[in-house]
This record gives C-alpha cells, sequence and structure tokens, in this order.
C-alpha cells in the first residue's frame, strides 16, 4: 500500500543544534513532496514543497529539504534550530493523477532545549 | 487568514446531536478538502469537492456528510452517527497553480 513514514514521533534538539527529520515513502513513481508545520491548536503552514528539478530545496523559516530518489525520502534539515521552531512537522505526499489528495505521515514532535 | 477561514475554533456537542462547522475561502478555487486529526496521528481524509456541487469521499468518511452549493464554501456536518467524533477538524483548498494545499486555523470539536 502507499505509504508516508516518518519513523521519529519525537525529536529533542538543543537550540542552536542542527536538525533533521526523515520522510520516506512508499509509491511507485515519484510524488509531490510538502513539509508542513503545525504549533498547538493551529491549522499546518506550508514550508517547502518538491515537484521536480533541484532536489535540494529551500523553504521558509531557514529549512530546506533534499530529495533522494534512490531513498525514497525527502528528509528536512535546519543548520540551527532556534525555540520558536518548536512544533509538530509533516511530510505530505501527493500523486498528481489523484485528484490532489495528500497522504501524511503520522509527524514528528520537536522539542527545542535551551 | 491566508484566504481561508474555519469556524467556530472550538465546538461541544452532545452525543446524539448533528453538527456543522465551517470552512469559506475566498480565493475561487475549486478543489477543497476535510481533514481529521488525532493525537499522534496524521491527517485523514473524510471528503473533498473538486467542482461545484460535486464531493467524493475520502478515507474516512463514515458519519460525515458534506455540501458544495457554492464555490466558496465547503460545510461539513458530523453526525450521530460517527462513534467517536472528538477530534481536530481541518479544511484545506488546493492551488492548481502551484498544486498546493493550503489550510484553514481548524476546527477542535469535543462530545460531552
Amino acid at each position: 500500500a502507499q505509504s508516508v513514514t516518518q519513523p521519529d514521533i519525537h525529536i529533542t534538539v538543543s537550540e542552536g543544534a542542527s536538525l533533521e527529520l526523515r520522510c520516506n515513502y512508499s509509491y511507485g513513481a515519484t510524488p509531490y513532496l510538502f513539509w508542513y508545520v503545525q504549533s498547538p491548536g493551529q491549522g499546518l503552514q506550508l514550508l517547502l514543497k518538491y515537484f521536480s528539478g533541484d532536489t535540494l530545496v529551500q523553504g521558509i523559516k531557514g529549512f530546506e529539504a533534499e530529495f533522494k530518489r534512490s531513498q525514497s525520502s525527502f528528509n528536512l534539515r535546519k543548520p540551527s534550530v532556534h525555540w520558536s521552531d518548536a512544533a509538530e512537522y509533516f511530510c505530505a505526499v501527493v500523486l498528481n493523477t489523484n485528484a490532489g489528495k495528500s497522504t501524511f505521515g503520522d509527524g514528528t514532535t520537536l522539542t527545542v532545549k535551551p | 487568514d491566508g484566504g481561508i477561514t474555519q469556524s467556530p475554533k472550538y465546538l461541544f456537542r452532545k452525543e446524539g446531536q448533528n453538527v456543522t462547522l465551517s470552512c469559506e475561502q475566498n480565493l475561487n478555487h475549486d478543489a477543497m478538502y476535510w481533514y481529521r486529526q488525532d493525537p499522534g496521528q496524521g491527517l485523514r481524509l473524510i471528503y473533498y469537492s473538486q467542482i461545484v456541487n460535486d464531493f467524493q469521499k475520502g478515507d474516512i468518511a463514515e458519519g460525515y456528510s458534506v455540501s458544495r452549493e457554492k464555490k466558496e464554501s465547503f460545510p461539513l456536518t458530523v453526525t450521530s452517527a460517527q462513534k467517536n467524533p472528538t477530534a481536530f477538524y481541518l479544511c484545506a483548498y488546493r492551488d492548481p497553480n502551484t498544486d498546493t494545499q493550503y489550510f484553514g486555523p481548524g476546527t477542535r470539536l469535543t462530545v460531552l
């Protein structure tokens, strides 16, 4: 079955440290790939997306993600985490022939230590 | 508000009652979606609509109903048949120019 996996349920990093959140998908073709962030009680905000082309994409708030076809991965990174980055992060995929329906991972909760 | 609003932010319902959640967008987009979010889980698709007067069931449509009489509005009704309705509900629209979904602020429904 087609799926999106975020292996880490919860990650804790110190402020100023680097961050990598993992996302793997299982689809026959390369889907459209997205990362969203959600603060408690809020909607989802788009961080970045990949459709084609350069496999390293830049997003808002200093985030970037790299698409690796061979690993079916789309990991999110940030060189230096700020306390305000504490939130829940969701990876999502869309098949371009699927009426735009998204499939989401279960999310990774990021805690930032002072 | 990013062009999409949901109301109310918090909603309380007694068991056995139907309740309707509002979702409105002012960007003239065709496609809209309703998701349910439970703690520790990702978003699950309830219903989606690609055009006015048409909608399709998502993965967890049982106990829910929708209508799409106007392009800007896509209300979701949580019926008494939904066995576990307490959750956070998110509405989204899709921008066809970027194939990207954008989300409203959500409605938290609690069944008392």
